[in-house]
């Protein structure tokens, strides 16, 4: 099945700076790849996400990269917010048409100094 | 309206006890999940069921019975409860495996 590696667990950056979460992931029949934000004691939301035809997508403040050779992929924040603190999961999945569901990163956790 | 809701948020109980958590989701989609997340935030997939189909089971103890009377609900049961299961339970949905939308999440704490 679908493994997913997830860098840095916790991540602490100054307001305004960027922050940068790399995944990498082990099946290459994966082809969808969403990134998640969770606040504290609230449900996983998805933030963006992209197709393994595409290798970069952008939204705002937020990107994400892929690359599908070497089956990694990346969340960039530029701008750094106090809410952008929270958890961020990348996830893998898409294969079989996607009846495996999501695999997901164990998560980092973002922290934004003031 | 929310998307996909389950009750109860929390849930209290001994240990050997039963208990029962539901999901509903109004999105007609055609994929329904639960996750469980542990204390150390890792969320795992427990089952995945397609319009009422189990496609996915992984390494769950059977003591956890999903059950699905129609493509809109999709409920857990779990049976002689241990300390070890406490944990924040998800459901969720998606179309076609993508775009997983969550519960707000179900705090179970084994007594």
């Amino acid at each position: 099945g679908e493994n997913v590696e997830q860098h840095p667990s916790t991540l602490s950056v100054q307001e305004g700076d960027s922050a940068v979460i790399k995944c990498t992931y082990s099946d290459s029949a994966s082809n969808y790849f969403p990134w998640y934000k969770q606040e504290l004691g609230k449900r996983p939301q998805l933030i963006i996400d992209i197709r393994s035809n595409v290798g970069e997508k952008k939204d705002q403040r937020i990107a994400v990269t892929l690359n599908k050779t070497a089956k990694h992929f990346s969340l960039h924040i530029t701008e750094t917010q106090p809410e952008d603190s929270a958890v961020y999961f990348c996830a893998a999945g898409g294969s079989r048409g996607g009846a495996d569901g999501l695999t997901f990163g164990k998560g980092t956790h973002l922290i934004i100094q003031p | 309206d929310t998307a996909v809701s389950q009750t109860p948020k929390y849930l209290v109980t001994q240990m050997g006890n039963d208990k029962s958590i539901k999901c509903e989701q109004n999105l007609g989609h055609d994929t329904m999940y639960w996750y469980k997340q542990d204390s150390k935030k890792f969320l795992k997939i427990m089952f995945s069921y397609n319009n009422k189909e189990l496609i996915i089971n992984e390494t769950v103890p059977n003591r956890f019975s999903p059950k699905s009377p129609d493509k809109a609900h999709l409920n857990l049961h779990i049976n002689s409860l241990e300390l070890g299961d406490s944990a924040v339970y998800f459901c969720a949905s998606s179309r076609n495996g993508e775009k997983l939308f969550f519960g707000s999440g179900t705090q179970l704490s084994v007594l």
